[in-house]
């Protein structure tokens, strides 16, 4: 199985700041999705943003942005303008073929 | 639009005990299904997807089974529980090579 890493368990923003979560992943297939998935209190998946991997333009929605590094298998999400309503956990997800894997997570608070 | 259903939201059941959950699909057809586990504190483990009517592939071997009796149909099921398999069970399904859309979970304690 493809396998996805997030190095940080656990990250801290300041309300308005701007914070990067990290995520890389193994995989020797040269078509696949990556995803940002928030997992708030409630517990429903979100999804947050998509990258394809044959676009090089990194994926953009609002306030959040990803650095897609194809050859380094890396996929980070930046937040900005952080809000009060971004904390949560939030997995990266890899998509080749039919099985979609996901990240341990990262934990992110934010503070006023 | 599509809408997923999975339930129930809580469970409690002793050791020993079998166990199903159920998950369906609305709105779509021949939607790739999964179901996954999160462990208190943990990521989210890929337990088994399915590309079709009777087709399940597993991806972890455990004490779990899945079936898939209908094209938007996906089971969960377990003939003994055990301790471990206590967790939060999300199901989720996907219109193939675009995001998961994932059910509201099902929270099972095995006591």
């Amino acid at each position: 199985a493809q396998t996805v890493t997030q190095s940080q368990p656990e990250m801290s923003v300041q309300e308005a700041e701007t914070v990067t979560l990290s995520c890389t992943y193994d995989t020797s297939e040269s078509d696949y999705y990556l995803f940002w998935y928030k997992q708030p209190p409630s517990r429903q998946m979100i999804l947050v943003i998509r990258q394809e991997a044959y676009k090089q333009q990194n994926a953009t929605e609002n306030r959040f942005s990803v650095n897609f590094q194809k050859a380094a298998k890396s996929f980070s999400l930046k937040i900005s303008d952080s809000q009060l309503g971004d904390a949560a956990m939030y997995f990266c997800a890899y998509l080749s073929g039919y099985a979609l894997n996901f990240g341990k997570g990262t934990s992110l608070l934010v503070t006023p | 639009s599509q809408t997923i259903h999975q339930w129930p939201a809580t469970l409690v059941q002793p050791v020993g005990s079998p166990l199903s959950l159920e998950c369906t699909v609305e709105g779509t057809s021949n939607p790739n299904l999964y179901w996954y586990r999160q462990a208190a504190g943990r990521g989210l483990q890929l337990l088994f997807y399915s590309v079709g009517i009777g087709q399940i592939s597993s991806e972890v071997p455990q004490n779990l089974s899945a079936s898939r009796p209908q094209d938007r149909q996906f089971i969960l099921s377990s003939k003994k529980l055990l301790l471990s398999d206590s967790g939060f069970y999300l199901c989720a399904w996907s219109p193939r090579t675009i995001e998961a859309f994932f059910g509201q979970g099902t929270r099972l304690t095995v006591v």
